[in-house]
């Protein structure tokens, strides 16, 4: 089964305008932790922000804030104000424990085009 | 001062060869991990160490052998390569297992 779950594969977004990058997760552990990654076309990872499962308020860093929603089981990044270098693969993953050890499972990835 | 390293950053090899990828990390942290990006961009979780202990092995071909000789190198050792091999293997680095990742720019793998 899918444990990570990203709908869209591509969007596309008006310069200055904010836009949700959907994500949905699956897991039966109290104690999780859910990230965002951003991919541009130059291929590095690059860490964005970080949502713990017991964490009350939603995550926030700059531009990005992670609209977490556990009941429904949605970490859903917002990216504000977008930026042409917002142009990216973006990647929802999830911390999961298995065994005592952690393991981090990847979405499928969302391809954002920002449109001058 | 790059914090997670890897070499090569492009590697293009015929089938049936030996490679292999380095990864090095001055962050100071304790785990370090492979991961494998393959055409349609999906991540998948290879190995991970933690200070030189192998603590993940996912369901990877046995021709692929990680070595940790120290915490802060993780090595990738491929052996018979085939055309399924070509992927980009990217390395990271966690300061605990339970933290983010930072991961290196990545090797683009091409087995020709």
């Amino acid at each position: 089964a899918q444990k990570i779950t990203q709908t869209q594969p591509g969007m596309f977004v008006q310069e200055k305008e904010a836009v949700t990058l959907d994500c949905t997760y699956d897991t039966s552990d109290q104690s999780y932790g859910l990230f965002w990654y951003k991919q541009p076309s130059s291929g590095e990872m690059i860490f964005l922000i970080y949502q713990g499962s017991y964490d009350e308020q939603n995550a926030t860093e700059g531009r990005y804030s992670l609209n977490f929603q556990k009941a429904r089981k949605s970490a859903n990044l917002v990216i504000s104000a977008s930026q042409l270098g917002d142009s990216a693969m973006y990647f929802c993953a999830m911390r999961e424990a298995r065994s005592g050890t952690y393991k981090y499972i990847f979405g499928t990835g969302t391809r954002l085009k920002v449109l001058a | 001062d790059t914090a997670v390293s890897q070499t090569p950053k492009y590697l293009v090899t015929q089938m049936g060869n030996d490679k292999s990828i380095k990864c090095e990390q001055n962050l100071g942290h304790d785990t370090m991990y492979w991961y494998k990006q393959d055409s349609k961009k999906f991540l998948k979780i290879m190995f991970s160490y933690n200070n030189k202990e192998l603590i993940i092995n996912e369901t990877v071909p046995n021709r692929f052998s990680p070595k940790s000789p120290d915490k802060a190198h993780l090595n990738l050792h491929i052996n018979s390569l085939e055309l399924g091999d070509s992927a980009v293997y990217f390395c990271a680095s966690s300061l605990y297992q339970n933290y983010g990742y930072t991961f290196g720019s990545g090797t683009r793998l091409t087995v020709v």
